[in-house]
C-alpha cells in the first residue's frame, strides 16, 4: 500500500539520550517534510527538504537535524533530547512543494522525560 | 502576526446543519489552499483543495477562496457526528513550504 510509514509509534525517551524518528515514503515525492504538533499550537515545521541531497530549516529546528540520503527516507534525528522535545511528530511528503498536497505519516508521540 | 490564522472555536452545530470554518492568510503570494480533517490521536487528512478564486464542492463539502480578502472557508453541509474533528487550513507558495493553521475544533451535537 503506498503511504507514509513512520516508526517508531511512540517512544519514552531520557533527557539527554540520542534518538532518530524514521521516516519513509514509497510515492516517489520530492519533498518530505517533519512536523511535530503541540496542543494549541498546530502543526509547526522542524525541517524540509524540496529534494533528496538538499534540506532547508523551518520554524523551530533547533535541537532537530534532518538528512535526505535519498528520495524515500527522511529521518529526524535529536542528538540530546530534552523535556521540550515532547510532542507528535508528524513526517509529510509532496510531489511538488508549496503547490500539491502533502500526505501525513501516522506520526510518532514521542515523551521524553 | 502568523500566516495563518483560524478561529480555535470550538465550533458546534447540530446534526444536518450547515458548519462554516474560516481562515485568512497573510502571504498575498500565496498559491494554493488546502482544508485537512484531524481526527483524535490520528493524522491530518486531505479533504479539499483550492488553487482559483471562487467556490469548488466536492459532496457536502464546499471550499471558498477569494484571493483579494486573503479569506479561504470550507463549509460542511448537513453536517454528521462523523465530522466531528479538527479541521486545519494550509496555504502554500510554489517551490515552498505549507503554512498550517492551528485548526478549529468541530463538534457536531447529535
Amino acid at each position: 500500500i503506498a503511504g507514509i510509514t513512520q516508526a517508531p509509534t511512540s517512544q519514552i525517551l531520557a533527557a539527554g539520550r540520542r534518538m532518530t524518528l524514521r521516516c519513509t515514503q514509497d510515492m516517489r515525492h520530492n519533498a518530505m517534510y517533519w512536523y511535530r504538533q503541540d496542543l494549541g499550537l498546530g502543526l509547526r515545521l522542524i525541517h524540509y527538504s524540496n529534494t533528496a541531497g538538499t534540506t532547508g530549516k523551518g520554524e523551530v529546528p533547533d535541537g532537530y537535524s534532518v538528512s535526505r540520503a535519498n528520495t524515500d527516507d527522511f529521518p529526524l534525528t535529536l542528538a540530546s533530547a530534552v523535556p521540550s522535545q515532547t510532542s507528535v511528530y508528524f513526517c509529510a511528503s509532496s510531489d511538488s512543494p508549496g503547490v500539491a498536497e502533502q500526505f501525513f505519516g501516522p506520526g510518532t508521540r514521542l515523551t521524553v522525560l | 502576526q502568523k500566516e495563518v490564522e483560524q478561529n480555535s472555536g470550538p465550533l458546534s452545530v447540530p446534526e444536518g446543519a450547515i458548519a462554516s470554518l474560516n481562515c485568512t492568510y497573510s502571504d498575498r503570494g500565496s498559491q494554493s489552499f488546502f482544508w485537512y480533517r484531524q481526527y483524535s490521536g490520528k493524522s491530518p487528512e486531505l479533504i479539499m483543495f483550492i488553487y482559483s478564486n471562487g467556490d469548488k464542492e466536492d459532496g457536502r463539502f464546499t471550499a471558498q477562496l477569494n484571493k483579494a480578502s486573503q479569506y479561504v472557508s470550507l463549509l460542511i453541509r448537513d453536517s454528521q457526528p462523523s465530522d466531528s474533528a479538527t479541521y486545519l487550513c494550509a496555504v502554500g507558495v510554489a517551490g515552498n513550504q505549507f503554512y498550517f493553521g492551528t485548526g478549529t475544533s468541530l463538534t457536531v451535537i447529535p
